[in-house]
């Protein structure tokens, strides 16, 4: 049951346009959010959060949005580069539980 | 600190043969958590431990899986017998806190991974 969705497992963008990642999910208990970034042969690293008390976080390029009645957050960055190239995962959890969930991720190509 | 530690980085067996992963978290981390990245389910949880007990295992597939937190800084997953659909590559993760816990550091830091084929 997959829980958090994102349905596009690439996208490509032209350096310095803006990045925008999808990600969907089912369950209304979740109330934080998180992005996390993957290099090949790497881990996946955090990004960025967002609690559900909050519909925009912003961290220099990157802004998560949450649209709470629609299920729905994205990623934008902008601008974006080439390093920005990776797989982005976007992972749910709720205050009374002590998992999170992943989406599929998307792979996101920069470029130059 | 060196972050969380696995091994080994990849692993060639045949079906049938016992793998054991291993992983060290970061050190004063109460979490541990083990993931499976496949391409067509991304990243599942198996399964995660809080102060050494497992807390939650229902990601864990089948029998075959199996893990253990002997001690803070010593964490094993074993498939006993591999088959080839258990190729994938395995993540651990440490955390301070509890996934969701607002106001405090809820990111959970991930191990490079272990690249397991199965043949």
């Amino acid at each position: 049951d997959q829980q958090v969705k994102q349905n596009s497992p690439s996208l490509s963008v032209q350096e310095g346009r803006i990045s925008i990642l999808n990600c969907d999910y089912t369950n209304s208990m979740f109330d934080y959010f998180l992005w996390y970034k993957k290099y090949p042969a790497e881990g996946p690293t955090f990004l960025i959060s967002i609690s559900s008390i909050k519909d925009k976080n912003e961290d220099g390029r990157f802004t998560v949005f949450l649209n709470k009645s629609a299920k729905h957050l994205s990623l934008h960055i902008v601008p974006s580069q080439p390093g920005d190239s990776a797989v982005y995962f976007c992972a749910a959890s709720a205050y009374n539980n002590n998992d999170m969930r992943f989406g599929a991720g998307t792979r996101l190509t920069v470029k130059p | 600190d060196a972050g969380v530690i696995q091994s080994p980085r990849h692993e060639v067996t045949e079906m049938g043969q016992e793998v054991t992963l291993r992983c060290k978290p970061i050190s004063g981390h109460d979490y541990l958590f083990w993931y499976r990245q496949t391409m067509m389910r991304g990243l599942e949880l198996l399964i995660y431990f809080n102060n050494n007990v497992p807390i939650d295992d229902s990601g864990m597939p089948e029998d075959r899986f199996s893990a253990k937190m002997p001690n803070a800084s010593f964490s094993t997953l074993k498939i006993q017998p591999s088959e080839p659909r258990d190729s994938a590559v395995y993540f651990c993760a440490s955390s301070l806190v509890r996934p969701g816990l607002a106001g405090g550091p809820t990111s959970q830091y991930f191990g490079p991974g272990t690249r397991l084929t199965v043949l």
